[in-house]
C-alpha cells in the first residue's frame, strides 16, 4: 500500500513570496490533516479535512493560510504572503477516519515539506 | 484546551541501557495515547498505541504505559541501541468526534555506542 506522498520535499523563498505543498494521502482515507512542525517543538494541527468539508480549521491563520481538498482526495496547502516564522516542517496525515462505521482512526504520515523563509 | 509535556527534551545514553521517556497530560477525557518515532528529515512512525481504556502496550524491547487519571504516560526502551537514536514523541486523542491528536515537543534520545 502507498504511503502519503508529499511534495515537494524542500523549498526555500523569501519572505513576502507565496508557497504551495501538495499531498497526496492513502487511497480510501476519508480524513486528511496538515500539520505545522517547528523546529524542536511537535506537530501543531493547522487544518483537518473530512471528505472534501473542513472539520477544524481553528488554529490555520486565514490572513495567509488557505487549504482546500480537490474532490476529497488531493489537498494543498498554500502561504500568502509568506513570513519568517512559517519556517517549519509541514507534514500531511490521512486517516480512514470518517469512512464508515468501525474504521480505524489512525494517522499515518507523509515525509513533510521542509519550508524556510529568508 | 490539551496540553502535553514531555521531559526530558534530550537525553544521551550508552548503547546497552535501558530508559524511560516521560509525557504527562492535562486533560484526562483522552480516547487514546500514541508514541512517534521521528528520524531527521523524515515523517512520523508509530510506535504504540494505548486506548484509553487500557494500562500498557509492548512492541519488542518497548513498552508503554497510561495512567488516565493521573495524566502520565511513560515509553520504556529496554537494552538501548545507537539505531534507536531519535525524536520520540508523545501524542493525545482527545475524546469527541474529530479524533485530533495533540503532540508534545519530544524527546531527542541519542544512543551512545
Amino acid at each position: 500500500e502507498a504511503g502519503v506522498a508529499q511534495s515537494p520535499r524542500y523549498k526555500i523563498i523569501e519572505k513576502r513570496q507565496s508557497v504551495a505543498f501538495w499531498c497526496n494521502p492513502i487511497s480510501g482515507h476519508a480524513t486528511l490533516y496538515w500539520y505545522q512542525q517547528i523546529l524542536g517543538q511537535g506537530p501543531k494541527l493547522l487544518i483537518q479535512f473530512q471528505n472534501n468539508g473542513v472539520v477544524d480549521d481553528s488554529q490555520l491563520p486565514k490572513d495567509r493560510f488557505s487549504a482546500e481538498r480537490l474532490k476529497g482526495v488531493d489537498s494543498t496547502l498554500k502561504i500568502q504572503p509568506a513570513k519568517l516564522e512559517d519556517s517549519a516542517v509541514y507534514l500531511c496525515a490521512s486517516s480512514p477516519w470518517g469512512a464508515g462505521q468501525g474504521v480505524s482512526d489512525t494517522q499515518y504520515f507523509g515525509p513533510g515539506t521542509r519550508l524556510t523563509v529568508l | 484546551k490539551q496540553e502535553v509535556t514531555q521531559i526530558p527534551a534530550a537525553l544521551s545514553v550508552p548503547e546497552g541501557e535501558n530508559l524511560v521517556l516521560n509525557c504527562s497530560f492535562t486533560d484526562s477525557a483522552i480516547y487514546n495515547l500514541q508514541w512517534f518515532r521521528q528520524d531527521p528529515g523524515k515523517g512520523l512512525t508509530s510506535l504504540l498505541l494505548i486506548q484509553s481504556s487500557q494500562r500498557e502496550q509492548t512492541s519488542g524491547r518497548l513498552n508503554a504505559s497510561l495512567d488516565k487519571s493521573s495524566g502520565r504516560s511513560t515509553l520504556y526502551i529496554a537494552a538501548s541501541q545507537p539505531g534507536d537514536s531519535a525524536t520520540y514523541l508523545c501524542a493525545v486523542c482527545s475524546s469527541g468526534s474529530a479524533r485530533q491528536l495533540t503532540f508534545g515537543s519530544g524527546t531527542q534520545l541519542t544512543v551512545l555506542p
